[in-house]
């Protein structure tokens, strides 16, 4: 079952922060970060895995509430590199591990 | 590290032939190969996985004679569309995971194929 993403869209000027939420209804094992930018393909941000963890590198950091089956990525600071739209990918373990993606967030950082 | 590449990146094709798109880790060996199509402004969908040396496991609703899944090696997945019509234009993107404790969990991506078909 596809994880649900919000907000569906964010705009932000540049030095501002952002929360984007990532919750699923399924029992998770891991859930993984994703910043795409438009043409391209998706580039692998974090993952973190069962155990409820917070990770983090320079100002993106995310936390996973497994408990609650909810994780959320925090961008601090933003920059323009930033933008492009986020998603997250929930896997319930299994053999092959394959991911269900959400929706995705487009955030928008404007100077 | 982690580095999957794509070929082509872009193909336009005629409707009724078939296209091949190829999926190479460069620097870590795959155990688990993923397919997606993307259509504009959408999610990821997954299409089908595949694993080294055995047949693709394809998601509910997609045609396994249509998108033919070979995984040959432990570094190379191909993606066949077969007799493609104008409705399978789509960004085709590949994920690989791999084997051993820096890879194992995550999914890096190749840089996608866009194919149109006239």
């Amino acid at each position: 079952q596809q994880p649900v993403q919000s907000p569906q869209a964010v705009i932000l000027r540049e030095g501002e922060d952002a929360v984007i939420n990532c919750s699923s209804s399924k029992a998770l094992y891991s859930v993984h970060w994703y910043r795409q930018k438009h043409g391209e393909a998706p580039v692998f941000l974090m993952i973190l895995l069962k155990g409820g963890e917070q990770k983090g590198h320079e100002k993106i950091s995310a936390s996973f509430n497994e408990k609650k089956q909810q994780s959320s990525l925090y961008l601090t600071a933003s920059q323009l590199s930033y933008s492009g739209t986020y998603f997250c990918g929930t896997s319930s373990g299994g053999s092959n591990y394959k991911l269900t993606f959400g929706k995705g967030t487009l955030l928008t950082v404007n100077p | 590290g982690a580095v999957v590449s794509q070929h082509p990146s872009r193909v336009i094709c005629k409707s009724g032939t078939s296209v091949k798109i190829e999926c190479r880790s460069l620097d870590f060996q795959a155990t688990t190969m993923f397919w997606y199509r993307q259509f504009p402004k959408q999610s990821l969908m997954l299409m089908a996985t595949s694993n080294e040396g055995s047949k693709a496991t394809y998601e509910q609703g997609v045609e396994k004679d249509k998108f033919l899944i070979n995984h040959a090696s432990l570094t190379l997945s191909t993606l066949t569309v077969t007799s493609a019509h104008p409705e399978d234009s789509s960004f085709y993107i590949c994920s690989a995971r791999g084997r051993g404790q820096s890879y194992s969990y995550e999914q890096y991506f190749g840089p996608g194929t866009r194919l149109t078909v006239t």
